[in-house]
């Protein structure tokens, strides 16, 4: 059965500071899909970045990159220089291709705050 | 382009009670995916529509059942409600083609609260 562990329920961050979240999975597909979920206190999922399986490259999206390490099953998410308005709940979620499983599984999220 | 749309966006119901909650993918999105965010279990997935057929499932009772209209909108009918019900629904859409993974993107939650 696919899963998400994220380990980290809170961080505290500097503004301008770059900060990691880190997320493993654990699934026998060997196609699939990693996404990452802000979600505010306003209660909306916001994608933010997303990583298949056969990329050869890390995904990217402005200040967000995802440091994906296949063989550590390891798909942490790279905030670069922090903004007050990063602070929110991170989820890291995982779908498999096959079946065509809409099915997103997501970790316990992480919860982060910028300070000032 | 709109993004996806859900109301209401706040309930509240009495236990026993059934509610319906409605879902507006984004255009040109088929399939419409629902999750339950609880304090305790996080986020679980419910089940998926595309092209009006439900054509995945979580691990929730019958009493959680949805469908899907010609035009993608999607609705979820809760019966019988009991006080764990109290959580917020996210609706997701995404285009869902064969042979390839698509983000999904969600709306803004109904907030349901069983009394």
């Amino acid at each position: 059965a696919q899963k998400i562990t994220q380990t980290q329920p809170g961080m505290f961050v500097q503004e301008k500071e770059a900060v990691t979240l880190d997320c493993t999975y654990d699934t026998s597909d060997p196609s699939y899909g990693l996404f990452w979920y802000k979600q505010p206190s306003s209660g909306e999922m916001i994608f933010l970045i997303y990583q298949g399986s056969y990329d050869q490259q890390n995904a990217t999206e402005g200040r967000y990159s995802l440091n994906f390490q296949k063989a550590r099953k390891s798909a942490n998410l790279v905030i670069s220089a922090s903004q007050l308005g990063d602070s929110a709940m991170y989820f890291c979620a995982m779908r498999e291709a096959n079946f065509g499983n809409e099915k997103l599984t997501f970790g316990t999220g992480t919860r982060l705050t910028i300070i000032p | 382009k709109a993004g996806v749309t859900q109301t209401p966006r706040y309930l509240i119901k009495t236990r026993g009670q059934q509610v319906t909650l409605s879902c507006s993918p984004i255009s040109g999105h088929r399939s419409v995916s629902w999750y339950q965010q609880t304090p305790g279990q996080g986020l679980q997935f419910l089940f998926e529509y595309f092209s009006e057929t439900q054509r995945n499932k979580g691990n929730f009772p019958g009493r959680f059942s949805g469908r899907q209209f010609s035009n993608s909108r999607s609705e979820m009918n809760v019966s019988t409600l009991e006080l764990g019900d109290s959580a917020l629904y996210l609706c997701a859409s995404s285009l869902r083609l064969a042979g390839a993974l698509y983000e999904q993107y969600f709306g803004p939650g109904t907030r349901l609260t069983v009394t």
